[in-house]
């Protein structure tokens, strides 16, 4: 069964810490996205990359930044976590021309106190 | 309909009701849509899609109808199920291979 797997469920991070999220999919997908969900927001694209090392900013890039150097891993890393980073993130990823979209992963929920 | 605050739109059904959940698209150049299901816990789900050139697409139990006269989108889910009380999302291909993602509805559905 094809999949994306999120390293982690559910991760509390202190005030300004080094937060990485890590994102894996063995689809052989040139694409993969970063979003962050928020009620009464929706999803919301914080990073994408269409192929290795390659990465362009979404909707809402501040305050992060991506990785990937391997075609099956991207990595959102969060410099210095905020407060309001806390919010469930979800990776996907598709292939060019797809006619069913993104897979999605099943999301970290990120709390930062 | 519109998301208030926090606060999901939520659609409430009886097991072995239709419902039909509705989406507003915002660009009329958009050619492609999708509709996914998330549940609780979990990340979202493929159901069906549609490209611009059609109205109408069926799946099983699900039809999606697209009005592009007023950028409208709607997925009907025949004899609705407690197993189908999730978020929806409706998602325009915007370009570049992204999409945006509607808000989402709840659905509820009581036995």
């Amino acid at each position: 069964d094809v999949k994306v797997t999120q390293s982690s469920r559910y991760l509390v991070k202190r005030t300004g810490e080094k937060v990485f999220l890590e994102c894996v999919q063995d689809m052989d997908h040139e694409n993969m996205f970063w979003y962050r969900q928020d009620p009464g927001l929706g999803l919301r694209l914080i990073y994408f990359s269409y192929d290795v090392k390659m990465k362009e900013k979404g909707d809402i890039p501040e305050g992060y930044s991506v990785s990937r150097e391997k075609k099956e891993r991207f990595s959102l890393i969060l410099e210095s976590a905020s407060t309001n980073q806390t919010s469930m993130y979800l990776c996907a990823s598709s292939s060019p021309g797809s006619n069913r979209g993104y897979t999605f992963g099943s999301g970290t929920r990120l709390t930062v106190v | 309909g519109e998301s208030v605050g926090l606060h999901l739109p939520t659609l409430s059904v009886q097991e072995g009701d239709n419902s039909i959940i509705n989406c507003a698209y915002s660009n009329s150049a958009s050619d492609y849509f999708i509709w996914y299901k998330q549940e609780s816990g979990k990340g979202p789900q493929f159901i069906i899609d549609i490209r611009s050139n059609m109205d109408k697409r069926q799946g099983q139990r699900v039809t999606v109808l697209l009005n592009k006269t007023v950028k409208h989108l709607s997925l009907q889910i025949a004899a609705t199920q407690p197993g189908d009380s999730a978020v929806y999302f409706c998602a325009e291909n915007s370009g570049y291979s992204t999409l945006t993602f509607g808000k989402g509805t709840m659905l509820l559905v009581s036995p």
